[in-house]
C-alpha cells in the first residue's frame, strides 16, 4: 500500500489564483480530512468526509472547497488564494470516523505571494 | 474536547527513557487520551491512546493517573530518530468529525 499520498509537494501561487491540492489513499478508508499547519503551530481541521458523497466543514473552512466523488480521492480546492493561506496542508484518513488511528500524508507546502 | 497542557520542550539522552507529561484536568469520562508525534516536515504519526488503563505498544507506554487529570508518554529507550514534536490530544471516542485538536505539543530533542 502507498498509504496516503499528496500532490504537489510544493506550490507557489499568486494572490487570486486558484488550484487544487490532491489527496489519495489506497487503504479503502471511509474517513478523510484536510488540515493546515501554520509555522510553529498545531494542525487545524479544514474539511472532512465520512464517505463518498459526504463532506462537512471543520474548524477553518473559509476559502476552501472539497468534494468526495470516490472513496480513494479527496481534493482540496483553493478558490482565490490569499497570503493568509500560506501553510502546510496535510491530508489524513482512517477506516471509519471513530477510528483511533489516523494516517497522515506527507503534506503540501503552499506559499501565496 | 478538553484542553491539554504540555511543556514546550524537553531534552533526553539517547538510550534513556523519555517521559513526556500532559495535563488534562478538565477531561470528561468519555474522552480518550491520544498521542501523536510529528517528525520535522512530515505528517503526524499515531503513537498510542488510552481511556483509563495504562497502555503499551511497540512504540511507547501510556500511563494515565487514576483521576485521569494527567498522563505520561514513555519512550523506553529514546533514539535520535525519536526527535520530534509530541502532541497530547484528548478527544471523545465517537467524535463524529473525528477531529484531532492539536495544541502546541512538546518538542523532544534526543541528544547523543
Amino acid at each position: 500500500n502507498a498509504g496516503v499520498t499528496q500532490t504537489p509537494k510544493f506550490q507557489v501561487l499568486k494572490t487570486g489564483q486558484s488550484m487544487t491540492l490532491q489527496c489519495a489513499q489506497d487503504m479503502n478508508h471511509e474517513y478523510m480530512s484536510w488540515y493546515r499547519q501554520d509555522p510553529g503551530m498545531g494542525l487545524r481541521l479544514i474539511h472532512y468526509s465520512v464517505g463518498a458523497g459526504i463532506t462537512d466543514q471543520g474548524e477553518v473552512p473559509n476559502g476552501y472547497n472539497v468534494s468526495r466523488s470516490t472513496t480513494e480521492d479527496f481534493p482540496l480546492r483553493l478558490l482565490s488564494a490569499a497570503p493568509s493561506q500560506t501553510s502546510v496542508y496535510f491530508c489524513a484518513s482512517s477506516y471509519n470516523p471513530q477510528d483511533y488511528e489516523q494516517y497522515f500524508g506527507p503534506g503540501t507546502r503552499l506559499t501565496v505571494t | 474536547d478538553a484542553k491539554t497542557t504540555q511543556p514546550t520542550s524537553m531534552d533526553c539522552a539517547e538510550g534513556r527513557a523519555a517521559n513526556l507529561p500532559c495535563n488534562h484536568s478538565t477531561i470528561s469520562g468519555n474522552e480518550y487520551v491520544y498521542w501523536y508525534r510529528q517528525i520535522h516536515s512530515q505528517g503526524p504519526q499515531y503513537i498510542i491512546h488510552g481511556l483509563k488503563n495504562n497502555e503499551t505498544n511497540e512504540m511507547a507506554s501510556l500511563i494515565i493517573t487514576e483521576d485521569r487529570k494527567s498522563s505520561t508518554l514513555i519512550l523506553p529507550h529514546a533514539t535520535l530518530r525519536d526527535t520530534a514534536v509530541y502532541y497530547c490530544i484528548v478527544r471523545v471516542g465517537n467524535n463524529a468529525g473525528n477531529m484531532l485538536t492539536f495544541g502546541g505539543g512538546t518538542r523532544l530533542m534526543v541528544k547523543p
